[in-house]
């Protein structure tokens, strides 16, 4: 049964901070993996989606890597701001995808103080 | 702006009460989703929907029944809900579930359902 964790459950760090947060998963049998962000109250934003066959993702200040081998997936964010404090989710799209499944991490929430 | 709406926004209902939860999407998918976020537990998948035709149940109480008249619009219909069924319930949509493309799912801002 695939499991998603996510590591740490929250994170406070000061504005123009570099960050990581980490997200791994125990089968390594995905179709993609994506990450999302969820502010409260709110549904999910779509930030990024990373192929099975792809290294790594880039948004803006926003970087995903994922290494399927070893279950882990990390989300860099480059000189943090205020706006950046949500919660992150990391999910993973299982094989065989025909049902577009997704499994959840509980999530790390981020405050970036000004 | 997401592309998808939820309504409503806030529910509150007795357990022996009957009300439906609405979805509408405006970005042309196929596939639609209806997940359930509860406190302290990671987003859990209940349903998905392909072509208006349910293709994933996921171990779902009955008192749960979803219906996709078409393909923008999905609803969860309630009835004697437990006061655990109290969570954000989320909708989502993709453009389709193929292997053939890593689309990402779209969602609606939710809708809060608390049982009293």
């Amino acid at each position: 049964k695939q499991e998603v964790t996510q590591i740490p459950a929250a994170l406070s760090v000061p504005e123009g901070e570099n960050l990581v947060l980490n997200c791994s998963f125990t089968d390594s049998a995905i179709y993609n993996l994506q990450w999302f962000r969820q502010d409260p109250g709110k549904g999910l934003t779509s930030l990024l989606l990373i192929q099975s066959s792809q290294r790594e993702q880039t948004s803006g200040r926003l970087n995903a890597s994922l290494d399927k081998s070893s279950g882990r997936s990390t989300l860099y964010i480059a000189a943090s701001q205020p706006g950046d404090s949500a919660t992150y989710l990391c999910a993973v799209r299982l094989m065989p995808s025909n049902t577009g499944k997704l499994i959840f991490g509980q999530g790390t929430t981020l405050q970036v103080k000004p | 702006e997401t592309g998808v709406t939820q309504t409503p926004r806030h529910l509150v209902m007795g357990m022996t009460n009957k009300k439906s939860l609405k979805c509408e999407q405006h970005l042309g998918h196929n596939a639609m989703y209806w997940y359930k976020q509860s406190a302290k537990k990671p987003l859990e998948l209940m349903f998905v929907y392909s072509l208006e035709e349910r293709v994933e149940n996921n171990s779902v109480p009955s008192r749960f029944s979803p219906e996709c008249p078409n393909s923008s619009h999905l609803f969860l219909h309630l009835h004697t809900l437990q006061p655990e069924d109290s969570a954000l319930y989320l909708c989502a949509s993709s453009q389709d579930l193929g292997t053939g493309g890593n689309q990402p799912q779209h969602f609606g801002d939710g809708t809060r359902l608390s049982i009293l």
